[in-house]
């Protein structure tokens, strides 16, 4: 199994709404990845969890909260939005951080913030 | 700051002809480049890694050059098709210890046409 799923495929949602995105990957992996990616941009990293320790964070607004309760699965809550944060977040998983290892991406939920 | 740009912008080819996509960083020190096929809507997938000692790789229809002392590398596609429309992304590592942190390109949007 070389895939990583992410659920919902696609999110609209209001500026007080509370939300959760999903990702979740079998290949043992030990390190996964939220991007956010708009519209012809290329993607920007958000966070990088390492052993299930976040290891990154570049700078996200509260308002992104990751989790990651096990080594296969990530959550990212979503709470009180703005309509600025509609795009595209994909979740990407590697067997670690170091050069060598791939990234593999998810299909990405698009997420609508209205 | 580290930079990653990719030319052309766009690009139109007909079904059965080839082309090239181009790549050109600052990252510093440099650990490797891939090369990404980004779907619509889907997330990218690897299409080739490049190491520093690598001049070209090749993927199938798709055949990756890297020059690391200009710091330029081509994607060539032979004898296209409808399928590889899609964007074309170059995302290079550095080399700076722990976390290797990845720099995405522009991406190049390429449309086959019959």
């Amino acid at each position: 199994d070389t895939e990583v799923t992410q659920t919902p495929k696609h999110l609209v949602m209001g500026m007080t709404n509370k939300k959760s995105l999903k990702c979740e990957q079998h290949m043992g992996h030990r390190a996964m990845y939220w991007y956010k990616q708009k519209a012809k941009k290329p993607p920007e990293l958000m966070f990088v969890y390492s052993y299930e320790k976040l290891s990154i964070n570049e700078s996200v607004p509260s308002r992104f909260s990751p989790e990651c309760p096990n080594s296969s699965l990530l959550n990212l809550h979503l709470h009180a939005l703005q309509p600025e944060d509609s795009a595209l977040y994909l979740c990407a998983s590697s067997h670690g951080t170091g050069e060598v290892y791939e990234q593999y991406f998810g299909p990405g939920t698009r997420l609508t913030v209205t | 700051k580290n930079q990653v740009e990719q030319s052309p912008q766009s690009l139109i080819i007909l079904e059965g002809k080839n082309c090239t996509l181009q790549c050109n960083y600052t990252v510093s020190p440099f650990s490797n480049l891939r090369w990404y096929k980004q779907d619509t809507g889907r997330g990218p997938v690897s299409l080739t890694i490049m190491t520093f000692s690598e001049n070209t790789k090749s993927n199938g229809r798709y055949t990756a050059t890297l020059d690391a002392d200009t710091k330029q590398s081509s994607l060539h596609i032979t004898a296209s098709q409808l399928s590889d429309s899609a964007s074309y992304i170059c995302v290079v590592r550095e080399n700076s210890g722990g976390y290797q942190k990845v720099t995405f390109g522009t991406g190049t949007k390429l449309q086959v046409i019959p």
